[in-house]
């Protein structure tokens, strides 16, 4: 069974740092591309970028590039999203997916969403 | 970046109605490449439709798409109560990857 098993959720403070993880199993995890989705309260949803775990391609998109890290350890199946410095606006959930390759396939696949709280 | 506009924006429907949900994109969308995701509160998003009309395993036969290009269709033929959610389209032909902003599907 493809599983996607993301962290726990989070509270911080503006300015501190964050490391929040997704582990594949269940299927070949390098073999897929894993896409990390933010949505903040009550809103829709945002694509933020994705990554090759076999060989860490990473593509951003334009309204994330620079404000967070996705990256991948494919010994333990596990990709990451981190931020250096919070802000008050990065509070939302955060979901991980699988596709099978950067352009012309859906997110079929997701996990559980991590919640991330950042307030003062 | 393609822009996806979705509408309306919320539908209310009784069970056993036919929704039809709108999806249009800025631009042409590469090779049919737009999916449907429904989202239920408190879950993660879920894979419908993909490749505009593809059901994706375990979608009942209820829900199909249609459309090419820069109009697409998402419709739900008889509205079943655990079909009341939100329903999101994406594409991804193109780099971001965008969503549309949603259609809430509500009881009336």
């Amino acid at each position: 069974e493809v599983q996607l098993v993301q962290s726990g959720a989070e509270v911080k403070k503006p300015g501190e740092s964050l490391k929040i993880s997704c582990k594949g199993s269940g299927y070949s995890f390098t073999t897929y591309w894993i896409g990390w989705v933010r949505q903040m309260p009550g809103k829709g949803l945002e694509w933020m970028g994705i990554i090759y775990p076999a060989d860490s391609d990473t593509r951003y998109s334009p309204s994330f590039q620079g404000q967070v890290t996705i990256s991948a350890d494919k010994s333990i199946s596990t990709a990451y999203l981190q931020w250096s410095s919070l802000k008050a606006s990065d509070t939302a959930m955060y979901y991980c997916a699988r596709l099978y390759f950067w352009s012309g396939y859906p997110f079929d696949y997701w996990g559980q969403g991590t919640l991330v709280t950042v307030s003062s | 970046e393609i822009v996806l506009t979705q509408s309306p924006g919320t539908l209310s429907l009784s069970p056993g109605e036919r929704a039809a949900l709108s999806c249009r994109a800025s631009q042409s969308v590469s090779s049919s490449y737009l999916a449907w995701y429904q989202q239920k509160p408190g879950q993660a998003p879920r894979l419908l439709i993909y490749g505009a009309s593809s059901r994706a395993t375990g979608i009942p036969d209820r829900f199909s798409g249609s459309g090419s290009g820069t109009d697409f269709t998402l419709t739900i033929s008889r509205l079943e109560p655990e079909d009341f959610a939100v329903y999101y389209c994406q594409q991804y032909g193109s780099s971001p990857h965008t969503f549309g902003g949603g259609t809430k599907v509500e009881i009336k």
